[in-house]
């Protein structure tokens, strides 16, 4: 079946630094994928939708300029945490759908983010 | 009032029992029903999806669909131990999939 990958699965960084995570489709394309934080007890907040060779869609409160995302290819997004400060630290998700959104959702592994 | 709401439990049930879990949603122009499970640590996993009014079953899960009421639920049979995780409930809108609060079930053996 569809399977999407995440790297890396964990980190951890200085305060400061930048931070890149990796989402890939492993056999399909994926037009559009789907970028989550989760803090712990919560549930999966989206933070932006990523469509390949156009700008991403940020929901309202996400710092666009913080979260970078590229969606390069068909197969690949990319979420880059700057200057990353103890407070990103979370589990960041990322997803893709097969079809369209209301075909269901393929989640990676996620990635648990800390910042010292 | 939250887009997706579910009892954040925890609900505890005994091993072979019928868990069920319960979700609402505000927006009467979805279109698109998730399950996911979540266990500690993990990312979600798919357990079901339901488009239409009505009830869906997949070995011991099933899903519920009402539309009228805006309510979406999801019944386990014969509940095992590892089914105790998390159960997000999500809405497909507006090209966006939104996930309610979670629904911890514990099941005792």
């Amino acid at each position: 079946g569809a399977v999407v990958s995440q790297h890396p699965s964990w980190v951890i960084c200085k305060s400061g630094t930048s931070v890149k995570i990796e989402c890939r489709s492993l056999d399909f394309q994926a037009t559009t994928m789907f970028w989550y934080r989760q803090f712990p007890k919560q549930s999966l907040m989206l933070m932006a939708t990523s469509n390949e060779g156009s700008k991403a869609t940020y929901e309202q409160g996400v710092e666009k300029d913080k979260f970078l995302i590229n969606h390069a290819s068909l197969t690949l997004s990319t979420l880059t945490v700057t200057s990353a400060h103890p407070e990103d630290s979370s589990f960041y998700i990322c997803s893709a759908s097969f079809q369209d959104i209301n075909s269901p959702l393929h989640f990676g592994n996620g990635t648990r983010l800390t910042v010292t | 009032q939250k887009e997706v709401e579910q009892n954040s439990g925890p609900l505890s049930v005994p091993e072979g029992a019928i868990a069920s879990l319960n979700c609402t949603y505000s927006d009467r122009g979805s279109q698109s029903f998730f399950w996911y499970r979540q266990y500690s640590g993990k990312s979600p996993e798919l357990i079901m999806f339901i488009y239409s009014n009505g009830d869906k079953e997949d070995g011991r899960f099933t899903a519920q669909l009402n539309k009228a009421s805006q309510y979406v639920s999801l019944l386990i049979r014969d509940s095992q131990p590892s089914d105790s995780a998390t159960y997000l409930c999500a809405v497909g809108r507006g090209g966006k999939l939104i996930f309610g609060q979670g629904t911890e079930l514990s099941v005792k053996p």
